[in-house]
């Protein structure tokens, strides 16, 4: 199974700032046929599911926040959010989809400081 | 707009078989277009891919729990089905359907449409 780990397990940021969370697969997600990085991050809130942020690494879903960037190739990656707002407190998972079983990281805790 | 609703017990015994519902709506279950997936997130941990389903008939399930897990669709009813047999507390966990992205390049392992979950708790 691929391995996901995610760093810090929990930030502290003040609201406006810029937050960053990172994301370390234990093999490269590039797949090399189509060039692409099999990585995805979610935001999950308390009692909700989880919410897609971004895909391919750096493709934003529909309707997500243009605060949220998703950067990164082969194993390292990282999520940006630009500038926090209060809605923005979560829970953010990375997931690799790039072999089965699907494998998230460990989640980090995102607070306002 | 597709919406996912799970339901089924919310208390199962040590030992007995873990049934649970995702009703869909607004998106066809038995379309060969979409993957149909199931999660779980016991307390306090991380998110777990159970399994999935396509085409209502092929099933793909986590290695750690394949021996347990049954992944199947009511066609006609427009409903995803889970079973996971021989529960232990480690079951204990709130579980997800989701649907995999799909675009007009293909469908990913990914997930863009997801159910509220429900939780299950395994307890005698």
């Amino acid at each position: 199974d691929i391995v996901m780990t995610q760093s810090p397990d929990s930030l502290a940021v003040s609201l406006g700032e810029r937050a960053t969370i990172n994301c370390k697969s234990s093999q490269s997600l590039l797949y090399s046929s189509d060039n692409k990085n099999y990585l995805a991050w979610y935001q999950k809130k308390p009692g909700q599911p989880p919410k897609l942020l971004t895909y391919w690494a750096s493709t934003r879903e529909s309707g997500v926040p243009d605060r949220f960037s998703g950067s990164g190739s082969g194993t390292d990656f990282t999520l940006t959010i630009s500038s926090l707002q209060a809605e923005d407190v979560a829970v953010y998972y990375c997931q690799q989809y790039y072999s089965s079983p699907y494998t998230f990281g460990q989640g980090t805790k995102l607070e306002i400081k | 707009q597709v919406q996912l609703q799970e339901s089924g017990p919310g208390l199962v015994k040590p030992s007995e078989t873990l049934s649970l519902i995702c009703s869909v709506y607004g998106g066809s279950v038995s379309s060969g277009r979409y993957y149909w997936s199931w999660f779980r997130q016991p307390p306090g941990k991380g998110l777990e891919w159970i399994g999935y389903i396509y085409h209502g008939e092929s099933a793909n399930y986590n290695p750690s729990l394949k021996s347990r897990v049954t992944i199947s669709v009511d066609t006609s009813k427009k409903l995803l089905s889970l079973k996971l047999t021989s529960v232990t507390a480690a079951d204990t966990a709130v579980y997800y359907c989701a649907r995999h992205f799909c675009s007009g390049a293909g469908c990913y392992p990914f997930f863009d449409y997801w159910g509220q979950g429900t939780l299950v708790t395994v307890s005698s």
